[in-house]
């Protein structure tokens, strides 16, 4: 069975830290890693996908992918209070919808 | 990303009753559609996978004949909840995948979601 493990936390931050998301997955096929994020209420906003190992930046958020350990990770640089979040890791295992992990619930603290 | 949109935002309805909720996809035309559901404080749970004139393929334990899904066009699925109760109340999210457009087809797009709240 396709498995995404998150840690559900929740994971609390200073403002202007470093928050750092984990994720891991089972089917070693995957090729298509997504982090996505939902507000309470809300429903999940793709932020960012990754597709090779190493690091993928985008503005204060960096991806990192190893392939070998399945092993995928977020890290929001200088945590911002609106960053408070549930953060959902997903994976796309080739021909299915994509598998989603629990949600890691990240409270950033002013 | 793909726009996606949902009709309507919230609904409120008595036991018993039918309620029917729309998933457009606005930007792209969407050949693969699905269909969420999310209780409170919970993760998101996978119902059904919607293709372009066929008939959805429901995941385990989602009852087809309660949950009706429609998905006659490629920018417009359809999701009827039969005969609601109090049980069904929950969120429920669409999302559009595989498509002909500019968009990565490997990855999923999600509507703001349908409030059900069932009396």
């Amino acid at each position: 069975q396709k498995e995404v493990e998150q840690n559900s936390g929740p994971l609390s931050v200073p403002e202007g830290a470093i928050a750092s998301l984990n994720c891991t997955y089972s089917d070693r096929v995957s090729q298509s890693f997504f982090w996505y994020r939902q507000y309470s209420g809300k429903s999940p906003e793709l932020i960012m996908s990754i597709y090779s190992n190493g690091d993928k930046e985008d503005g204060r958020f960096t991806a990192q992918l190893n392939k070998a350990s399945q092993y995928v990770s977020l890290l929001i640089r200088d945590s911002q209070p609106s960053d408070s979040a549930t953060y959902l890791c997903a994976v796309n295992p080739g021909n299915t919808p994509l598998v989603f992990g629990k949600g890691t619930r990240l409270s950033v603290i002013a | 990303g793909a726009v996606v949109s949902q009709h309507p935002s919230w609904v409120i309805c008595k036991s018993g009753t039918s309620v029917k909720i729309e998933c457009r996809s606005l930007d792209f035309q969407a050949t693969t559609m699905f269909w969420y559901r999310q209780f409170p404080k919970q993760s998101l749970m996978l119902m059904a996978t919607s293709n372009e004139g066929s008939k959805a393929t429901y995941e385990q334990g989602v009852e087809k004949d309660k949950f009706l899904i429609n998905h006659a066009s490629l920018t417009l699925s359809t999701l009827t909840v039969t005969s609601a109760h109090p049980e069904d109340s929950s969120f429920y999210i669409c999302s559009v995948g595989a498509g002909t457009s500019s968009f990565r087809t490997d990855t999923q797009y999600f509507g703001p979601g349908t409030r059900l709240t069932v009396l």
